[in-house]
């Protein structure tokens, strides 16, 4: 499967701690992009790192890519409750201009 | 949101009912997307459209349609509801050759009993 595979499925941590978040593929890809769901809402757009790039940081995240092992990582330091969410991987592949998602890493930040 | 409008927001119909979910978005893009989103399966494309009347079949298209006669509109029709097209559906605009980030609506939940 062309599939991104978030790991883990799901990770509880406390509040100030840093959550890390895992994303790996198997085919070649333009772009990477990670997106944040809240419970009952659609998906936010957070960060989008392209093939030639190796690291990105937008405020408390900080996205690396490393296109050697075909795979991803969403740093968000010192959590909040508030980044309690669900949070996916999306590859942009070839010539398909279609997204392919990954299933999704649920985070819980307990006070 | 950045303009994009689902309706409706909840909906329960029964097996065999035609249904039409609506997508409006404000933002003059010319790319949107239907997809569903399911535990175990992540989000799968049901179609897209790349202009006004210009759309394309997805992963998921068997059982739906969809129209696009404004730049505005999106339109998702199931044909005749099935039970395994109870799902949450989700519109997102964004994409298309300049890859940008996508946009998503806030989601329709239906129901088919």
């Amino acid at each position: 499967s062309q599939q991104g595979e978030e790991d883990p499925q799901a990770l509880s941590i406390q509040e100030g701690e840093n959550a890390t978040m895992n994303c790996s593929y198997k085919t070649s890809i333009n772009n990477l992009q990670w997106y944040r769901q809240n419970s009952g809402r659609g998906l936010v757009h957070l960060i989008l790192i392209r093939s030639n790039e190796r690291e990105k940081h937008s405020g408390r995240l900080r996205v690396t890519l490393d296109t050697s092992k075909k795979s991803s990582s969403l740093l968000i330091t010192a959590s909040r409750a508030a980044d309690t969410a669900s949070y996916f991987c999306a590859l942009n592949a070839g010539n398909n201009r279609k997204l392919i998602w990954g299933l999704g890493t649920s985070l819980a930040v307990n006070p | 949101d950045a303009g994009i409008t689902q309706s409706p927001r909840h909906k329960v119909t029964e097996t065999g009912t035609p249904v039409t979910l609506r997508c409006h978005q404000t933002e003059n893009h010319r790319y949107m997307y239907w997809y569903r989103q399911d535990p175990g399966h992540g989000l799968r494309l049901i179609h897209y459209s790349y202009g006004v009347k210009d759309t394309d079949k997805g992963e998921v298209s068997d059982g739906y349609s969809v129209s696009r006669s404004k730049t505005e509109d999106f339109l998702l029709t199931l044909e005749s509801a099935t039970s395994s097209q109870t799902s949450v559906y989700f519109c997102a605009i964004g994409g298309g050759a300049n890859n940008s980030p996508l946009h998503f609506g806030n989601g329709t939940r239906l129901t088919v009993t």
